[in-house]
């Protein structure tokens, strides 16, 4: 069974661009949460997704955004780049009380 | 609203020696707790988790974990370390509704001496 898969691995862009980072969640689960993890400051939750509904965002302005698909892969959106954005930028996904299953991230640098 | 702290950031240990990984949390309701390990340059790993039931919970790697509720403590234990479980450890807890509010700690860095 595959894992949660995440694309690209790297991502450079200078301030001011946009960035798309993509999430494919474990065949079967319809939940993905998008987390930030920046340096020294552990895990800031990002957005939460379900059945393709945001159900929840964490403490992040508006021009962090994404969508779920209608097979439950994501997208997070992240427009406007400041330098404080470059971060490693981790997809979960899960279905009932098994758990957060994480992706390998995609790593942000903001130049 | 819940919080977790992890109460080392890092923590040296000789190989083949035993840890414990502290976590403490605080929450106003039941709460669903987890251990998350992370390699370099890797996403997280689910190492064990309590829901209910048995306070002694075993996870993968000979890792273990005991719920304590009148300590608010979900400790992270392991009788003898070897070189590749040097990685980073995170605590979190969720509230019963599910993974929407899962708040992780702050991280603690095992470093395994040889």
């Amino acid at each position: 069974e595959a894992g949660v898969t995440q694309s690209p691995t790297h991502l450079i862009k200078t301030r001011g661009q946009q960035a798309t980072l993509r999430c494919s969640p474990i065949s079967g689960h319809t939940s993905v949460y998008w987390y930030q993890q920046a340096l020294g400051l552990g895990l800031q939750f990002l957005l939460w997704y379900d059945e393709g509904e945001e159900r929840n965002r964490g403490n992040f302005p508006p021009r962090f955004s994404g969508r779920q698909f209608p097979n439950y892969s994501s997208e997070l959106n992240v427009n406007a780049l400041e330098l404080e954005d470059s971060a490693l930028y981790l997809c979960a996904s899960s279905f009932g009380l098994a758990g957060l299953y994480f992706g390998a991230g995609t790593r942000l640098s903001v130049l | 609203a819940q919080s977790v702290t992890q109460l080392d950031s890092q923590v040296p240990v000789f190989e083949e020696a035993p840890v414990e990984l502290r976590c403490n949390y605080s929450s106003s309701v039941s709460v669903y707790l987890f251990w998350y390990v992370q390699y370099p340059n890797q996403g997280l790993q689910l190492l064990l988790k309590y829901l209910s039931g048995s306070t002694l919970v075993k996870g993968i790697n000979g890792f273990e974990a005991e719920f304590n509720k009148s300590q608010t403590s979900f400790h992270l234990r392991k009788p003898s370390v070897h070189i590749s479980d040097t990685a980073e450890y995170f605590c979190a807890v969720s509230g019963p509704g599910g993974y929407q509010k899962v708040t992780f700690g702050i991280g603690t860095k095992l470093q395994v001496i040889p």
